[in-house]
């Protein structure tokens, strides 16, 4: 059981570049979140997906876009990569989209740098 | 969106208890307090969850007041590998955007 799973570990992109980080879960969750966390700050929603087919945009979605591609996989794209959104990149999975109450399991982050 | 204030760093020696509290004034009756936990280099893990008075699990206890304006974290005979951020998120179940990390408090356990 590996829990929620990210790839790449780590990113160097050029302005303008385009790249998707994917996301795997096994733990047969129905909700997954992307967030970002900047240096010395809290995470940020990027978007979510309450289950699978669905997926809606948190607090800082401009400059993303997403797939549930199944259950299991919720990928996050870059279309044109900007300084601005160097970054860790972690995705997360809960039981169900019930808020603070229901548990939210991340992966280990992806850190991405656009030169 | 009840706000939560927090400071934002602890220091803190091996044995010893650590309480770190987080205010939030403006709690609804229908929120939860819940605390995670982050390790360098790791995603956040969820450490304790409670709605009134105390919890306590096997890693620590969370104390709510009667008023539940605040909260405190209690981290009991801490170690160099609980020298980590702590966040503190209030909201409500069912209601999904609630979920807000803040900056968290930042523990550093010294020898």
């Amino acid at each position: 059981n590996a829990g929620v799973t990210q790839t790449p570990k780590f990113q160097v992109l050029k302005t303008g570049q385009s790249m998707t980080l994917q996301c795997a879960q096994d733990m047969n969750h129905n909700s997954m979140y992307w967030y970002r966390q900047d240096p010395g700050m809290g995470l940020r929603l990027i978007y979510y997906s309450a289950s699978e087919g669905t997926t809606d945009k948190g607090e800082v979605p401009n400059g993303y876009n997403v797939s549930r591609l199944n259950k299991r996989e919720f990928s996050l794209r870059l279309e044109s990569a900007a300084p601005s959104q160097t970054s860790v990149y972690f995705c997360a999975s809960s039981v169900s989209l019930a808020g603070v109450t229901d548990t939210q399991y991340f992966g280990p982050g992806t850190r991405l740098t656009v030169l | 969106l009840a706000k939560t204030t927090q400071p934002i760093s602890m220091d803190s020696y091996e044995g010893q208890e650590v309480n770190i509290t987080c205010s939030h004034n403006n709690i609804a009756t229908n929120d939860y307090i819940t605390w995670y936990q982050q390790f360098p280099s790791q995603g956040p893990r969820f450490i304790i969850q409670g709605y009134k008075t105390k919890v306590t699990n096997e890693v620590a206890s969370l104390f709510i007041p009667a008023d539940r304006k605040s909260s405190t974290l209690s981290l009991p005979r801490v170690s160099l590998s609980d020298t980590a951020v702590y966040y503190c998120l209030v909201g409500v179940s069912g209601g999904y955007n609630k979920l807000i990390f803040g900056a968290g408090t930042r523990l550093a356990v010294h020898p």
